[in-house]
């Protein structure tokens, strides 16, 4: 079935380096896309998100990129800091399969060593 | 910043029980959301909220659900007689905006039910 999947389950980076976590997608109607940050015992914390008609948005040492000729969707975090570690979902919107609400992907957990 | 917030953070139930978990979105947020998250697994969407009225719902959402918005602040999901797949954490959220005009959700740190 159609799914938001992840690459990697578990990305270990260090401290300072820059961390890409992938996210394919598999709805070519998928209009719209989240990603969030989790860490452990809390909610999903917005992040950045995109609409489909980019392919590319920068935030505050964050990036996310969109590649739909492949379904593909990336986070770049520059400079990662221990308190980058946490789970990261994706999410999207799909415009056929519910007007408002999100579907996430699995999640990668970041693990951030000094 | 504005957060939402959720009460209680954990909620230990018997099976068959009713329970009521509470939500309170950021103030200025019109539409409102539950989803749910079963221990290691996705977050799955339950049902979203506007104007005082189910605007979308999933399949998980069946007649044992209920949302309701009691008064100006408080967003509330109840589980009429809670079965044991019913464990998962719950999180509220709530946004400006549709998903369609930039309105991102934000959601609440979660509450954790547990159904014995």
């Amino acid at each position: 079935g159609e799914s938001v999947g992840l690459h990697l389950p578990t990305l270990s980076v260090q401290e300072g380096d820059n961390s890409i976590i992938n996210c394919a997608y598999s709805n070519s109607a998928s209009d719209y896309f989240i990603w969030y940050k989790q860490e452990s015992g809390k909610g999903p914390q917005f992040i950045i998100d995109i609409r489909s008609n980019m392919d590319k948005r920068q935030g505050q040492r964050v990036t996310v990129l969109l590649n739909k000729t492949v379904k593909h969707l990336s986070l770049q975090i520059a400079a990662t800091q221990p308190g980058d570690s946490a789970v990261y979902f994706c999410a999207e919107r799909r415009r056929s399969g519910g007007y408002n609400k999100l579907i996430f992907g699995a999640g990668t957990r970041l693990a951030v060593h000094p | 910043e504005p957060e939402v917030t959720q009460t209680p953070s954990h909620q230990v139930t018997q099976m068959g029980q009713e329970v009521i978990l509470r939500c309170v979105p950021i103030s200025n947020h019109l539409y409102f959301y539950w989803y749910r998250q079963i221990l290691g697994q996705k977050v799955e969407f339950l049902v979203s909220f506007y104007n005082n009225e189910i605007s979308e719902k999933s399949e998980i959402f069946d007649d044992q659900f209920s949302v309701e918005r009691p008064d100006g602040s408080n967003f509330t999901l109840k589980i009429r007689s809670t079965k044991l797949e019913d464990s998962a954490m719950y999180f509220c959220a709530s946004s400006e905006a549709l998903l369609a005009d930039g309105g991102s959700q934000y959601f609440g740190p979660g509450t954790r039910l547990l159904v014995l």
